[in-house]
């Protein structure tokens, strides 16, 4: 199993809903990272697990709450998002950080996220 | 810190002809990793090739291969045989061969590649 798998693929929500984004892989890997991607642009690094410690935020605002379960899952928990936090995130994850890695990085296919 | 830059946002290419789509970076770091990501409009970024900065030969897969000039800082792609299952945006992206505490991928701004039948 060579995949991230994220779900769902497409979200809607209020501005006062709560919701989950799910992340999830089974290639051993214990590196995993939450993008934001805007259309035409490159992904931006949200945050960055590294086995199962929170290891980057960039400087993300507190409606954007991640936590990683274990070493296979990944979820980002949404609450009271403004519109302008509509966007494609994406879902990626590295076998190992901090030794000398060829492997690059493999992307889930993203959820599209829009905030009404 | 590193940069990457792609000087082309858009690039256009006839069916079954050559296209090089552009990239240079910025670092002081002498072992790292150079990468070339494809996003089609089914949005999954997919690896199409990558460089290791000690290997000197350029790599290729298939269709696909990079100019590799590591004193120039120029990091090109080229696509030979362009097919219409080639269209995406493309990425060019950097990372530290230790991936440091973060591993973290540097990205240039994308090139957006257009296949005419």
């Amino acid at each position: 199993d060579t995949e991230v798998t994220q779900t769902p693929k497409h979200l809607v929500m209020g501005m006062t809903n709560k919701k989950s984004l799910k992340c999830e892989q089974h290639m051993g890997h214990r590196a995993m990272y939450w993008y934001k991607q805007k259309a035409k642009k490159p992904p931006e690094l949200m945050f960055v697990y590294s086995y199962e410690k929170l290891s980057i935020n960039e400087s993300v605002p507190s409606r954007f709450s991640p936590e990683c379960p274990n070493s296979s899952l990944l979820n980002l928990h949404l609450h009271a998002l403004q519109p302008e936090d509509s966007a494609l995130y994406l879902c990626a994850s590295h076998p190992t950080l901090g030794v000398r890695s060829y492997n690059e990085q493999f992307f889930g296919p993203g959820t599209r996220l829009t905030v009404l | 810190a590193q940069t990457v830059t792609q000087s082309q946002p858009e690039m256009s290419v006839q069916e079954a002809e050559t296209v090089t789509l552009s990239c240079t970076y910025d670092t002081s770091e002498s072992d790292y990793y150079l990468f070339w990501y494809k996003q089609p409009p089914s949005r999954q970024m997919i690896l199409v090739i990558r460089q290791e900065a000690y290997k000197q030969q350029n790599a290729t897969e298939n269709r696909f291969s990079v100019n590799f000039q590591k004193a120039a800082k120029s990091f090109s792609l080229k696509i030979s045989d362009s097919q219409l299952g080639d269209a995406a945006m493309y990425f060019c992206a950097y990372r530290s061969a230790y991936g440091g505490s973060q591993g973290n991928l540097i990205f240039g701004k994308g090139t957006k590649l257009s296949v005419k039948p």
